[in-house]
């Protein structure tokens, strides 16, 4: 199965730029997807195929990368931002897997 | 608007059965693939089952193969998945998710219910 890490968690300020890394044990070319979970709601879609924007989601959100090393960015972070993200890859065959998430505290 | 509806969790007894379903509305249900999702309690996301948009293929994770069924009826535009000899290591919460596949980009959820809890145990 391909493992993907993310670091466990970030504490940055309003108004500041956060990048949020997920790494993969194997290459999944652009097969990778982000989502923001705020406590007690379901998953939310941000980034698809790596670096494409969701309809309805701010320009504040991008993503990056290809092959194992990926970067989603939020420039600048907002308090309403407060959420673990995760990062998920489907480009080989199932189990299509998820990282363990990165939780993003505002100081 | 899309929505995805969970219902039938709770708390049961391990070795026994349970039967999710995902109501679906606001969109073309028998065009999409369909997902179940799990989450432990203060855990990351597991992917359960996977269906295609007409049934004819479905995925397990390893830890459920035999066990659980995914299924779906197109006409009630509706998603299930029927969870047998249950452990307490499935409890969890379960959303149901709706699956876009595009080439170069994989698949991933554009769309998530709110989820239901399922709790095994004596």
């Amino acid at each position: 199965d391909t493992v993907l890490t993310q670091s466990p968690a970030l504490a940055v300020s309003p108004g500041e730029r956060v990048t949020i890394s997920c790494r993969a044990s194997e290459s999944v070319s652009t097969g990778m997807h982000w989502y923001q979970q705020k406590p007690g709601q379901q998953p939310k879609l941000l980034i698809y195929g790596a670096s494409n924007l969701e309809s309805g989601v701010p320009a504040r959100f991008s993503g990056s990368g290809s092959g194992t090393d990926f970067t989603l960015t939020i420039d600048p972070v907002e308090a309403d931002d407060t959420a673990t993200y995760f990062c998920q890859q489907s480009w080989n065959d199932p189990p299509w897997t998820f990282g363990g998430g990165t939780k993003l505290e505002l100081k | 608007e899309v929505q995805l509806v969970e219902s039938g969790g709770g708390l049961v007894q391990p070795g026994r059965s349970m039967k999710l379903s995902c109501a679906a509305s606001g969109f073309t249900f028998n065009n999409y693939d369909m997902a179940w999702v799990c989450q432990a309690p203060k855990k990351g996301l597991e992917w359960v089952a996977t269906i295609s948009y007409d049934g004819s293929s479905t995925y397990y994770r390893d830890s459920v193969k035999g066990r659980f069924t995914i299924s779906r009826d197109n006409a009630k535009s509706t998603l299930y998945l029927q969870m047998d000899s249950l452990r307490s290591e499935d409890t969890a919460t379960y959303y149901c998710a709706r699956l876009l596949g595009i080439p170069y980009y994989g698949s991933y959820c554009d769309y998530w219910g709110q989820g239901v809890m399922v709790t095994v145990s004596s």
